[in-house]
């Protein structure tokens, strides 16, 4: 069965600080990963990995995955309360339609 | 960009009656979408995947028969969760596949999602 497992669960931090997010998994097709920020309603979509090493950024953002090690990181710099959220990590399957299968989410509270 | 609406995105409703929950693809034509359900700081949990024109395929512990998935169109999938109870009280979440490239999303767009109370 597919696996996403994110860590921590929870983090609280102070406005400014930079935190990493983690999130590791067990996928038997694996062709795809998807960061996701969730506030009150639908995810946003926020990176899509599907090659090793390579870095994306977007602004305070940044992600890599390493496909041998099975992880991706999600890193956040000089955190801002906006940032506050549920961050997700979903893993596509390349088989079939291509579900998403969802990791339990990180809550990150930002705190001033 | 790729847009998909889903209505209504709160309802309340007694036990025993049933509501039906739609997720429309706005700009692109859809062959397939998801349905997730949310509890309360939980991840998002995929229900069923629904195949235009085709029965859907639900996951391992989804039964069918409560929550029925209806892809007529292109464009339209619904989810109709019959006979509520309070335990099915949750955030239902659907999300849509645009095969037609160009999407920031990477081909996955999710609904603002419908919050079901049963009472």
């Amino acid at each position: 069965e597919d696996k996403v497992v994110q860590s921590p669960l929870s983090l609280v931090v102070h406005e400014g600080d930079t935190v990493t997010l983690n999130c590791s998994y067990e996928v038997t097709n694996f062709r795809s990963l998807l960061w996701y920020k969730q506030e009150k309603k639908a995810p946003t979509f926020l990176f899509m990995l599907t090659s090793s090493g390579i870095e994306k950024k977007s602004g305070r953002l940044s992600s890599i995955l390493d496909k041998k090690e099975l992880f991706s990181i999600l890193n956040i710099t000089a955190t801002q309360t906006g940032d506050s959220a549920v961050y997700l990590c979903a893993v596509g399957d390349i088989q079939g339609a291509q579900k998403l299968v969802f990791g339990q989410g990180t809550r990150l509270t930002i705190n001033p | 960009g790729a847009v998909v609406s889903q209505h209504p995105s709160r309802v309340i409703c007694k036990s025993g009656t049933s509501v039906k929950i739609e997720c429309r693809s706005l700009d692109f034509q859809a062959t397939t979408m998801f349905w997730y359900r949310q509890f309360p700081k939980k991840s998002l949990m995929l229900m069923a995947t629904s195949n235009e024109g085709s029965k859907a395929t639900y996951e391992q512990g989804v039964e069918k028969d409560k929550f029925l998935i209806n892809h007529a169109s292109l464009t339209l999938s619904t989810l109709t969760v019959t006979s509520a109870h309070p335990e099915d009280s949750s955030f239902y979440i659907c999300s849509a596949r645009d095969y037609t490239g160009g999407d920031r999303n990477y081909g996955y767009t999710f609904g603002s999602g419908t919050r079901l109370t049963v009472v």
